[in-house]
């Protein structure tokens, strides 16, 4: 059955430094997106991405975000000055975009922020 | 825009017992309803959803959830819960035409005893 994979699964990072998560969605999907889930709160929409543009943000995804798709099968999330409350499960997620399709979730990478 | 309220943020449950998580959503437009449910340590996975048609919809693992327009709820129950069934579970909403995000709820811990 294929997935969304994410690498890494956890990622520890110094206050300021830039982190890239990165996934792999599933091949024949046009729409992408991150979400996070900060420890105990709700799972929040941060972008979604579609032929090869931005298609909507949320108010997290401020200039410190940035997405890329710089290949025909990887979609990155870059933070680039991290802060500790950025520390969150992050994930990302694919779907065939059309009305009657969910989206499917990759496994998460845990994000600490020290 | 959308919103979801999940209102029981724990449901302890012995094994074999019935259980019910209540989700209420509200929406200015049309909707499309999902369950997620996260495992232990897992990411999110796709439990059941509504897009159109019977009101009535089912997973094959024996949860179902009945969309009520009237009320604006989607609650979902199982008639006799496992131990396996552990999990947190994400009632979602996503508008439909238009925007491709989910907003999701809190999310409510169901924990089956033995």
């Amino acid at each position: 059955e294929p997935e969304v994979t994410q690498t890494p699964s956890h990622q520890v990072t110094q206050m300021g430094q830039e982190v890239i998560l990165r996934c792999v969605p599933i091949s024949n999907h046009l729409y992408f997106y991150w979400y996070r889930q900060i420890l105990g709160q709700k799972v929040e929409f941060l972008v979604s991405f579609y032929n090869n543009e931005i298609s909507e943000k949320s108010e997290i995804f401020d200039d410190q975000f940035s997405v890329e798709r710089p290949d025909g099968s990887n979609f990155t999330l870059k933070i680039r000055s991290t802060k500790l409350e950025d520390s969150a499960m992050y994930f990302c997620a694919s779907s065939a975009g059309t009305a009657n399709t969910e989206a499917f979730f990759g496994q998460g990478t845990r994000l600490t922020v020290v | 825009a959308q919103s979801v309220t999940q209102l029981d943020s724990q449901v302890p449950v012995f094994e074999e017992a019935p259980v019910e998580l209540r989700c209420n959503y509200s929406s200015s437009v049309s909707v499309y309803l999902f369950w997620y449910v996260q495992y232990p340590n897992q990411g999110l996975q796709l439990l059941l959803k509504y897009l159109s048609g019977s009101t009535l919809v089912e997973s094959i693992n024996g949860f179902e959830a009945e969309f009520n327009k009237s009320q604006t709820s989607f609650h979902l129950r199982k008639p006799s819960v496992h131990i396996s069934d552990t999990a947190e579970y994400f009632c979602a909403v996503r508008g439909a035409g238009g925007s491709e995000k989910l907003v999701f709820g809190k999310g409510t811990k169901l924990t089956v005893n033995p």
